[in-house]
Formats: structure tokens, sequence, C-alpha cells
């Protein structure tokens, strides 16, 4: 069965830096696009970015563009979505989807998302 | 960059009677190929995302038929032929074209009269 599980999460400072890991199993992890997508508490669903499946091209809203950096590293199976210059605004829950290359089936496998707090 | 827009965005349902969530997008989603780049997501209460419909109206694997997916070009339609209780949630659409970013509609909340 296909998994994607984040961890990284936590509390940390205006100015800060995190970096969120999102584990892939059950599934070909190279043949994916991976993406993240965040939720502040009570709001709605806000795609950050993806990476394409060999790590080659990566694009990000414009709002953590230069901030947030996106990778993989296929012999972990894992994607990392490094946090830099964080923001009181960047608090949300963070999760990892998944959309297969060639023929597109939607985001069809979600992780159980991650926390991030930003605050002094 | 594209815009998603929902409506409305609070449906009170009944059980057993049909419910239908309207996503209106800035551009056309439907590409070369003929399919249109449009998904739904249903949100259910303290869970992950789950989609439901990938290009415009095709159901994903282990979603009940009552969920159907309608439209074209910038107009599309959520419909649910008959509303159960495990359907309350929020439901979002979403553009999945990189121009140059992916998008999702504001949601909309969906409950038991």
């Amino acid at each position: 069965e296909a998994q994607l599980v984040e961890s990284g999460g936590g509390l940390v400072h205006p100015g800060g830096s995190l970096r969120l890991s999102c584990a892939a199993s059950g599934f070909s992890f190279s043949t994916y696009w991976m993406h993240w997508v965040r939720q502040v508490p009570g709001k709605g669903l806000v795609w950050v970015g993806y990476i394409n499946s060999d790590g080659s091209e990566t694009e990000c809203v414009d709002s953590v563009k230069g901030r947030f950096i996106i990778t993989r590293d296929k012999s972990r199976n894992t994607v990392y979505l490094a946090m830099n210059s964080l923001r009181a605004e960047d608090t949300a829950v963070y999760y990892c989807a998944r959309s297969a290359t060639g023929y597109y089936y939607g985001l069809d496998v979600w992780g159980q998302g991650t926390t991030v707090t930003v605050s002094s | 960059d594209i815009v998603m827009t929902q409506s409305p965005l609070s449906l009170p349902v009944t059980p057993g009677e049909p419910a239908s969530i309207s996503c209106r997008s800035s551009r056309s989603l439907l590409h070369s190929n003929g399919y249109n780049y449009l998904d739904w997501y249903l949100q259910k209460p303290g869970q992950s995302p789950q989609l439901l419909i990938y290009l415009g109206s095709y159901r994903a694997s282990g979603v009940p038929d009552r969920f159907s997916g309608i439209g074209s070009g910038t107009d599309f339609t959520l419909q649910i032929s008959r509303v159960e209780a495990e359907d309350v949630g929020v439901y979002y659409c979403m553009h999945p074209l990189l121009t140059p970013t992916w998008t999702f509609g504001q949601g909309t909340k969906v409950e038991i009269k």
C-alpha cells in the first residue's frame, strides 16, 4: 500500500529554519512528482510547491519563493522541504502528496501532515 | 496565476438529497490533449484531504459512484446524487496545471442540516 509519512515539524522562532521530510513507501518513488500543501488551522488548502520525478525541476508559490527549497533523495525515497527565514504566516500543517508522471491521476496519496509553528 | 472560485462556501445538506458545488476558473482548464485539468478533494474533519475526482470527471479509486464531476473549460460542478452523513467535510477544487503554480479553491463546507 502506498504511504507517505511526514516528519520534522515543530516550534521555531521567526527568522529560523526547519526541514520537513516526507518518507514514501509502497510505490515506485522515482516515477512520481511530489508536492507540498499547507493549511493554516481553520483555513483552506494552499499548494506550496512541487518537485518532478528526477528532481531536475521545482516550483513554489510566490509567498515562499526564495525561502523554501524542495529536494528529493531517491536512495531514501524521501522528499524534503527546507524552510528558511520563517515567518508567523508560515505556521500551518504541511502535507506531502504525490502525482503520477505521464498520465495524470490526481494527488492520489497524501501524508498525515506535520505541524509547523513559527512563534517567538 | 489561475484563480479558482467555489460556491457556495457553506452548504447545509439533508441526507438522501442531492447536492452540488460549483467551481469556476479564471482561465480555461481544457488542455490541448482534450482533458480538463480540474480535481475535487474532500477533507473530512480531522483528516488529510482525499482525492475524489481527477481530470474533471474521473472518479478516483474507491470513491462511491454517488460522486460525479461535470463541466469543461472554466465551469465545473461536483455533484452528490444522495448525500450521506459520512460526506460532511470541506470540498476543494484544484487545477493541476503549472501556470506556473497549482491552485485550490477556497473550499466549500458541507454539513448536515
